[in-house]
Order: structure tokens, then sequence, then C-alpha cells
């Protein structure tokens, strides 16, 4: 079974500075892929970001990185710059390739970011 | 906006009844899944329908089932409701299934049983 462990309850981080989310995953699968979901107060998931386990580099897309170690089994979250828009719940989730494509998800972190 | 679309947004019902959510994917998307975030259970997967036909089941009640109509939009049924049941439901899209695809969610129902 495919675990996520995401231990922050939550962090503060100033704005403009740099903020960096920590999640480390387990599975026996050697084929899976690592997702981030930002969920803001109003309630929607959105997705940020997704790094594939044979991916030689780490993904980013925007202000968001993945610093992504997968003899650790981790899959951090990078945010660059942060905004007051930030401020929100973050998921990680992952999926593995054989059998269902559920996403299991951790249990979250809440960022929030201050003037 | 994701183009997931979920209806209603909001829903107040009693214990015992029955309640429909539905869901349109996002335009060429063939994969439907269903999760469940509360409290105590955080997010949790559902269902998954792919092209009309279910392709995996998660941690679903007997009371609850679901469907993937030919026009691919969704519907989760939740009957005998509980006041446990009281959760966010959300619905998600894919291209279609593979560990690559991407899952764009809709904005939710929040069911809330007195």
């Amino acid at each position: 079974a495919q675990k996520i462990t995401q231990t922050q309850p939550g962090m503060f981080v100033q704005e403009k500075e740099a903020v960096t989310l920590d999640c480390t995953y387990d599975t026996s699968d050697q084929s899976y892929g690592l997702f981030w979901y930002k969920q803001p107060s109003s309630g929607e998931m959105i997705f940020l970001i997704y790094q594939g386990s044979y991916d030689e580099q780490n993904a980013t897309e925007g202000r968001y990185s993945l610093n992504f170690q997968k003899a650790r089994k981790s899959a951090n979250l990078v945010i660059s710059a942060s905004q007051l828009g930030d401020s929100a719940m973050y998921f990680c989730a992952i999926r593995i390739t054989s059998g269902s494509e559920k996403l299991v998800f951790g249990k979250g972190m809440k960022l929030t970011v201050n003037p | 906006d994701s183009g997931v679309t979920q209806t209603p947004k909001h829903l107040i019902t009693a214990t015992g009844q029955r309640v429909t959510l539905r869901c349109s994917p996002r335009s060429g998307d063939l994969s439907v899944y269903w999760y469940q975030q509360s409290l105590d259970q955080g997010l949790q997967f559902l269902i998954q329908y792919y092209n009309g036909e279910e392709r995996a089941k998660g941690n679903i009640l007997e009371r609850f089932s679901a469907q993937q109509f030919p026009d691919l939009h969704s519907e989760l049924n939740l009957s005998s409701l509980e006041l446990g049941d009281s959760a966010l439901y959300f619905c998600a899209s894919s291209v279609g299934p593979g560990a690559k695809e991407t899952q764009y969610f809709g904005p939710g129902t929040r069911l809330l049983v007195l």
C-alpha cells in the first residue's frame, strides 16, 4: 500500500520569502507519480505540480519546484517568492502505475504567508 | 477553473435521506474519480469510472453508489444518510488511466447531514 507523510501541521512565512513543504512517501512500486495540490479556504483542490518516478530532472512550474530525492523517498515542494495568495492547505499525493489510478493523499499542511 | 463542474455546491439534508451529486468532467477526459474529504478521514478515494465502466473501488460504503453516463458525466448517489457522511465530496477527471495523468478536481459539493 502507498502512504504519504506530511509532518508539518503548519508553517508561517514572510511574503517574498521561499518556503519548503515536506513530503515523504512509501511505496514498493517502482513506477509512480507524485503530485502536489493546493486547497485555499474556498475549498477547491488546485493542481500545482507533478513528478514522475523515472523523471531525471526535478519538476518546475513557475514559482513551484519539486525537490525529488528518490533514495530518501521525499518529494518536497518549494515555493519561491511567497505571495499572500499562497496561504492555503497543501496536499502531497502519490499514484502508482499498476492497479487503481487513485490518488493517495497525505493529511496536508497549512501554509500562512504574512505581509 | 479546472474545467470540472460539480452540482450542487452545497447540500443540507436530514439523516436517512438520499442525495445525488453530479459531476461533469473536463472536455475530453474519460476518467472520473470521486473523493470524500472529512476532518477525521482526510481525503479518501471512493470510486473511479473510465469511459462508462467502473474501474476501481476504494473506501466506498455500500450505501453509496455511482455511475458514469454515455455523455461521461457522473453521479454519486448517497442513501440512508448518517451524520458521519457530512463531508466535502470531490469529483476529479483525467484524460485516461495512467500514473502520469493529472487529475483535475471540481469545486466540490459540501454535504451537511443534520
